[in-house]
């Protein structure tokens, strides 16, 4: 089946550092693949996406590849904020057609100013 | 924007209460599910649904139910609460499946059994 694993957290940075998360993932076939964030108190939100392989999906300064060859999607930000503090999620969507998403463990960041 | 609301922040039951919690999504999906997220597990998910009336068991079904009579609203029943549901109830919504399957989600029913 498939499944997504994550880094471990806590992640504890200082704002403008560099931030990355690593993300791999077993599935069959060709899956989409997503970030989502969760601000504290809040439901999940979508951070980016990629649909294909060498995709690269980006949004608010943060950036991931489509890696197929290493099936990771590794998220990315090159000057954290007080505000990116969050848990992150890497998810997966195969191409079957299921409409569940599997979703990793969560890492949580915090950015201290 | 989509809006997906579920009805109660906060919830405290005792062991063996019948429990509901509501979800509401504006945005015509086709899709409901329902996740419990618990600390170092993520997300898992119990129940989803892709139509009216029509309900698939997710990951981790056991000790809950669910009720699609509309298609904007997806309900999760705990039919005899248990302290081992003590969780972060997360409600979502999609229209898509497969490669375009973006979920949006609730801002998540924190619900504590005593």
């Amino acid at each position: 089946g498939n499944s997504v694993t994550q880094m471990e957290g806590p992640v504890t940075l200082s704002e403008e550092a560099f931030l990355t998360i690593n993300c791999t993932y077993t599935a069959t076939g060709y899956p989409s693949l997503f970030w989502y964030v969760q601000y504290p108190g809040e439901g999940l939100q979508l951070l980016l996406k990629a649909t294909k392989a060498d995709d690269k999906g980006s949004n608010k300064g943060f950036e991931a590849t489509y890696r197929k060859e290493t099936t990771s999607f590794h998220l990315e930000k090159g000057s954290v904020q007080v505000s990116d503090s969050a848990v992150y999620f890497c998810a997966l969507s195969d191409e079957t057609g299921d409409y569940k998403l599997s979703f990793g463990a969560g890492t949580t960041v915090t950015v201290r100013a | 924007d989509v809006k997906v609301t579920q009805s109660s922040r906060y919830l405290v039951k005792r062991t063996g209460e019948k429990v509901f919690l509501e979800c509401v999504q504006d945005m015509d999906h086709e899709n409901m599910f329902w996740y419990r997220q618990d600390p170092g597990l993520g997300l898992r998910l119990i129940y989803f649904s892709y139509d009216v009336k029509m309900k698939e068991k997710g990951d981790i079904p056991e000790g809950y139910s669910v009720s699609r009579e509309k298609k904007e609203r997806f309900s999760l029943i705990l039919e005899s609460a248990s302290t081992n549901q003590t969780s972060m109830y997360l409600c979502a919504s999609s229209l898509g499946q497969g490669t375009d399957n973006i979920q949006y989600f609730g801002a998540g029913t924190r619900l504590s059994v005593l």
